[in-house]
């Protein structure tokens, strides 16, 4: 699992409210994603950093922000709930020969009601 | 900008028989990865399988191979003595060649959920 843990794994929010998902690896890669995936849409990215403190927006950014204080901590912040965001988050890290394989975390149920 | 396309939305098949599971893309680089994920319902993200685009011979992992097809941008999965636990969500994805600004994003495709039959 390239030691990839995301907490928490399960949450339950009401709209409007800030919400913090955590990202924590234990292999000390560079790269790491947050990706929501939908029915219909598979994983989609939503931003990605590539050092402490160096991150850019992915495909579907609006509404999230990200930090990344330290190499083995990336977060995501959801500033204000929305019920369309209630989805499956996913971290990844980048790892394998030349870090082109992906490896994924168990996942976050996030519900927004 | 890239896009992948599964157009299976679901797919069945018996136990100890081969399926494909379908796969297109479109892109303007010359310099890509390709990947099949396996999602089974524990939601584990799980790699099955990693094709280079600059290798003309198609990659293989025990019973999973595929058939990548450069110019028609095909890249379908098949799986050989299908198992019960071969039961899953299935997603191909396209990685841009790392370096440069490209950093290992992946752009996946819709899904295919597999389901395999006693």
């Amino acid at each position: 699992d390239a030691g990839i843990t995301q907490s928490p794994r399960h949450k339950v929010t009401e709209t409007g409210t800030p919400v913090t998902l955590r990202c924590h690896q234990t292999e000390n890669h560079r790269y790491m994603y947050w990706y929501r995936q939908d029915p219909g849409h598979g994983l989609r990215l939503i931003h990605y950093s590539y050092g402490v403190k160096d991150t850019d927006k992915g495909e579907v950014s609006d509404g999230y922000s990200v930090s990344r204080s330290k190499t083995e901590d990336f977060l995501l912040t959801l500033e204000s709930a929305t019920s369309s965001q209630t989805s499956v988050y996913f971290c990844a890290i980048s790892a394998g020969p030349g870090g082109t394989e992906a490896f994924f975390g168990q996942g976050t149920r996030l519900t927004v009601v | 900008a890239q896009t992948v396309t599964q157009s299976q939305p679901e797919m069945s098949v018996q136990e100890a028989e081969t399926v494909t599971l379908s796969c297109t893309y479109d892109t303007s680089e010359n310099n890509y990865y390709l990947f099949w994920y396996k999602q089974p319902p524990s939601r584990q993200m799980i790699l099955v399988i990693r094709q280079e685009a600059y290798k003309q011979q198609n990659a293989t992992e025990n019973r999973f191979s595929v058939n990548f097809q450069k110019a028609a941008k095909s890249f379908s999965l098949k799986i050989s003595d299908s198992q019960l636990g071969d039961t899953a969500m299935y997603f191909c994805a396209f990685m841009k060649h790392v370096g440069g600004t490209s950093y290992g994003k992946l752009t996946f495709g819709q899904g295919t959920i597999l389901t395999v039959h006693p």
